[in-house]
């Protein structure tokens, strides 16, 4: 079975703070994004990455940035965090190639103070 | 660009009776269609997908859904629901071309009373 582990499943964090959020994937997938969740919004896809070192912007990814240095780990930067971005992340990989699912690991919900 | 739109964002059933829950998208390619499950607590789950051939598609736990592209509609049913399945429901569409990106509905949030 896949597996994508997010590493907490729940932080607070202050106005102002650096935020880590690491995501791991033990399929060898190529293709690892991060999205945020809120209610009545569904998912909504804020960076992505085909490959090692390599990124994409999603749809919201003001606030944001990515770090992808092993093909294994994703990390979402909140560089400064602000209380707009409480909220459900989700991380998510692929094999890469069209038709194929996304695995998503559990959440972590963020809250910033 | 694609959108999808989930009619519903809440649907209370009854333990054992139908369910449908609707499912629309715009999409100027052509797509990919999925349905996800997020149980409580939980991250989201394939349910079931459709990719090509038969527009009716079956999930292991008794779901179907329905492709129809004259309507763009993916419309998730279940003949007889179980408290079990009280979970959130997203639809979901990506573009052939491009593969790898999902555009989500809003969510259908299903509760099943006993």
């Amino acid at each position: 079975d896949v597996k994508v582990t997010q590493s907490s499943r729940y932080l607070v964090k202050r106005t102002g703070e650096k935020v880590f959020l690491e995501c791991v994937q033990d399929m060898d997938h190529e293709n690892m994004f991060w999205y945020r969740q809120d209610p009545g919004l569904g998912l909504r896809l804020i960076y992505f990455s085909y490959d090692v070192k390599m990124k994409e912007k999603g749809d919201i990814p003001e606030g944001y940035s990515v770090s992808r240095e092993k093909k294994e780990r994703f990390s979402l930067i909140l560089e400064s965090a602000s209380t707009n971005q409480t909220s459900m992340y989700l991380c998510a990989s692929r094999l890469g190639g069209s038709g194929n699912i996304q695995y998503f690991g559990a959440g972590t919900r963020l809250s910033v103070l | 660009a694609q959108s999808v739109t989930q009619l519903d964002s809440q649907v209370p059933v009854f333990e054992e009776a139908p369910v449908e829950l609707r499912c629309n998208y715009s999409s100027s390619v052509s797509v990919y269609l999925f349905w996800y499950v997020q149980y409580p607590n939980q991250g989201l789950q394939l349910l079931l997908k459709y990719l090509s051939g038969s527009t009716l598609v079956e999930s292991i736990n008794g779901f179907e859904a329905e492709f129809n592209k004259s309507q763009t509609s993916f419309h998730l049913r279940k003949p007889s629901v179980h408290i079990s399945d009280t979970a959130e429901y997203f639809c979901a569409v990506s573009a052939k071309a491009a593969g790898n990106k999902l555009t989500f509905g809003g969510g259908t949030r299903v509760l099943v009373k006993p």
